[in-house]
């Protein structure tokens, strides 16, 4: 799977919108970009994901750029429970060999402050 | 609550000791995956289960690591003759086959701690 960069933290402040960043410079044509975060002490929980499609959905958007070598994961008006880890993942589509393994990056941490 | 359940949540063990983490995953979710997460690190993906086979395993799943689904629903990891290094979060997720691109849930993981 494609590599991904994202900055290592981010504040925001609450009821403004946040805008997570990543790059996938590497990716193919048949990767898909996912986000997942992960709450302190729990699992990673499953946000959106995309193709090269914008996405949107009750959690989020997901705006993917035309060249597919980044993304940014928007979450319109952050609240204090938004506080979390976000991970960017690259992966192979469908359900053929390795495409059930996601590799996780070390993430951004996102604080949305009072 | 992502439906996956594990248990325990918490295990202290010594060194030399055997662990196992049980992962009940949700109910009509025929693929169940483990992974582990060190501190300040993403989860790590560890093995597969797709039913009860197990597809595939990472090189990080040593001999003394054995995972297990029965019969296609709860999993179990074992881990003999822990070490320090072993101190780490255990994930289980789950999915359900059919969707082209599936998400998965995790559950609340079982942390670990070897002394």
């Amino acid at each position: 799977d494609a590599k991904t960069t994202q900055p290592p933290s981010m504040d925001c402040a609450e009821g403004r919108a946040a805008n997570l960043p990543c790059n996938h410079s590497t990716i193919s044509g048949n990767e898909y970009v996912y986000w997942y975060r992960q709450i302190h002490s729990q699992g990673p929980q499953y946000i959106i994901h995309g193709l090269k499609n914008n996405e949107t959905n009750e959690m989020a958007s997901l705006i993917i750029t035309e060249d597919r070598k980044s993304s940014t994961l928007i979450l319109p008006h952050a609240t204090l429970r938004d506080t979390a880890v976000y991970y960017c993942i690259v992966r192979v589509g469908g359900s053929g060999a390795g495409s059930y393994q996601l590799t996780f990056g070390k993430g951004t941490k996102l604080s949305v402050i009072p | 609550d992502t439906g996956v359940s594990q248990d325990p949540r918490h295990k202290i063990t010594k060194r030399g000791q055997n662990v196992t983490f049980r992962c009940d995953p949700i109910s009509e979710h025929n693929r169940l995956y483990w992974y582990r997460q060190t501190l300040g690190q993403g989860p790590e993906f560890l093995t597969y289960f797709q039913n009860e086979a197990q597809l595939e395993k990472s090189r990080l799943l040593s001999d003394r690591f054995s995972a297990e689904r029965p019969k296609g629903s709860f999993s179990t990891l074992e881990i003999q003759r822990t070490e320090q290094g072993d101190s780490a979060m255990y994930l289980c997720a789950s999915s359900s086959r059919g969707r082209l691109n599936e998400k998965l849930f995790f559950g609340s993981g079982t942390q670990l701690s070897v002394l």
